[in-house]
């Protein structure tokens, strides 16, 4: 059962336009949702994460959109530039556990190829 | 520079071989979780160790087994390979045991089985 699911699976965006990528997820009990970011033959790294509290949260070009109600959210990376050509994935995770483990259930991953 | 080592970065090795990969966390992390990725089944969380102590494990095969030594490094052990085990390994180290701790992802060790 995938608990996080994202799309698009791939995107193309022109240099200075807009990316979209969403993410929706199954379990109520999340409440820590990070974004990463890996470029090929590395490991990802975080990007921007956001608590349910919030409905936006932006760092720069990054912003990150959450909705509760719907269980969605999706990160909009404005101004998109070459550099950001790499692979994005949504993640999902608990705060405060009862077991003391915290991981990461992933979406699928995005793959994004901005062009000039 | 995450800050997280993986040894090897590469290897590759034959079905029903044995191989041990190696994480060593950031310096004063604690946790250290693995991560399979592979592109059917994407990023897929493995196990976590918390100074030494087993506290999670997800998809996991009974093949595979890990460990966090006093030192904190990790070490995880995969027998009886199969051509599906075929994937990126990574470990990610965290500050403390959760809460809103980032994880540091390493470079990944990427296992071939022949």
């Amino acid at each position: 059962q995938q608990q996080v699911k994202q799309s698009p699976q791939s995107l193309i965006v022109q240099k200075g336009g807009i990316s979209i990528i969403n993410c929706a997820y199954e379990n109520t009990a999340f409440d820590y949702f990070p974004w990463y970011q890996q470029f090929p033959g590395k490991g990802p790294a975080l990007l921007i994460a956001i608590r349910p509290d919030v409905s936006e949260k932006k760092e720069g070009r990054f912003t990150i959109s959450f909705n509760k109600s719907a269980k969605q959210f999706s990160l909009h990376i404005m101004d998109s530039q070459p550099g950001d050509s790499a692979t994005y994935f949504c993640a999902a995770s608990v705060a405060y556990s009862g077991a003391g483990s915290y991981q990461l259930t992933f979406g699928k991953g995005t793959k994004l190829s901005v062009i000039p | 520079d995450s800050g997280v080592t993986q040894t090897p970065k590469h290897l590759i090795t034959a079905t029903g071989q044995r191989v041990t990969l190696r994480c060593s966390p950031r310096s004063g992390d604690l946790s250290v979780y693995w991560y399979q990725q592979s592109l059917d089944q994407g990023l897929q969380f493995l196990i976590h160790y918390y100074n030494g102590e087993e506290r999670a494990k997800g998809n996991i095969l009974e093949r595979f087994s890990a460990q966090q030594f006093p030192d904190l490094h990790s070490e995880l052990n995969l027998s009886s390979l199969e051509l599906g085990d075929s994937a990126l390994y990574f470990c990610a180290s965290s500050r403390a045991g959760g809460g809103y701790n980032e994880q540091f992802f390493g470079p990944g060790t990427r296992l071939t089985v022949l």
